[in-house]
């Protein structure tokens, strides 16, 4: 069974910038997998940033942005701002009305 | 605004049934397809079930295949899980989303927990 992976957590500056990957245990994510990005802090919703790739949510500011890196999506955040600690987690178009989410990046601003 | 707000959760014992509603509001509900996502205390995010705007095609993931059901009402702007045979494992917040073309979802309502317990 295909997995999807991210990193378990990273750490950014403030102002700086950081990029989170998300793959598959077995082959290359894609366009074709319609990468999304979703954002949770603790106790709140999830909330969108990303889809297909590279869309914004609407209100999601340009400092994120999503695309292919090799054989990966990826999200970048530049800027980084205190409020930007959060879960992030990635979620692939597997076929028919399925999605799988990866098991989320913890990301810490300091 | 797009708004999604869901309702139903509660305490419920093993083996027992539960419905799930989401009232949608803000944007053309017959034109969008929807999800439930789920997350367990403390986990991460899980797909349990999509549906097509007219609710002709429905899908699941395995955990919950043949024990939950999917349903829209689209003159009443509300969707719908209907989960039977409830089990502990079952517990979370129940998150019910509008998507993009391709599923992902893009619009989440607050969620609704539920608690599976004796």
């Amino acid at each position: 069974q295909t997995v999807v992976t991210q990193e378990s957590s990273f750490s950014v500056s403030p102002g700086g910038t950081v990029t989170l990957t998300c793959g598959l245990t077995s082959g290359s994510v894609s366009t074709s997998y319609y990468p999304g990005w979703c954002q949770q802090t603790p106790g709140q919703a999830p909330r969108t940033l990303i889809y297909s790739t590279d869309t914004r949510s609407s209100g999601v500011p340009d400092r994120f942005s999503g695309s292919i890196l090799g054989n990966k999506a990826a999200l970048t955040i530049t800027g980084a701002q205190a409020h930007d600690e959060s879960d992030y987690y990635c979620v692939l178009f597997m076929g028919g009305g399925s999605v799988v989410f990866g098991e989320g990046t913890k990301l810490t601003v300091l | 605004e797009v708004q999604l707000v869901e309702s139903g959760g509660g305490l419920v014992k093993p083996g027992e049934s539960l419905r799930l509603s989401c009232a949608a509001s803000g944007f053309n509900f017959r034109s969008y397809s929807m999800n439930w996502v789920r997350q367990a205390p403390g986990k991460g995010l899980e797909w349990v079930s999509s549906i097509t705007t007219s609710g002709s095609l429905v899908y699941y993931a395995d955990s919950v295949k043949g024990r939950f059901t999917i349903s829209r009402d689209n003159t009443e702007n509300s969707l719908y899980l209907q989960m039977n045979s409830l089990r502990a494992e079952d517990t979370a917040v129940y998150y019910c989303a509008r998507v993009s073309g391709q599923w992902v979802p893009v619009n989440w309502g607050q969620g609704t927990l539920v608690i599976v317990s004796s």
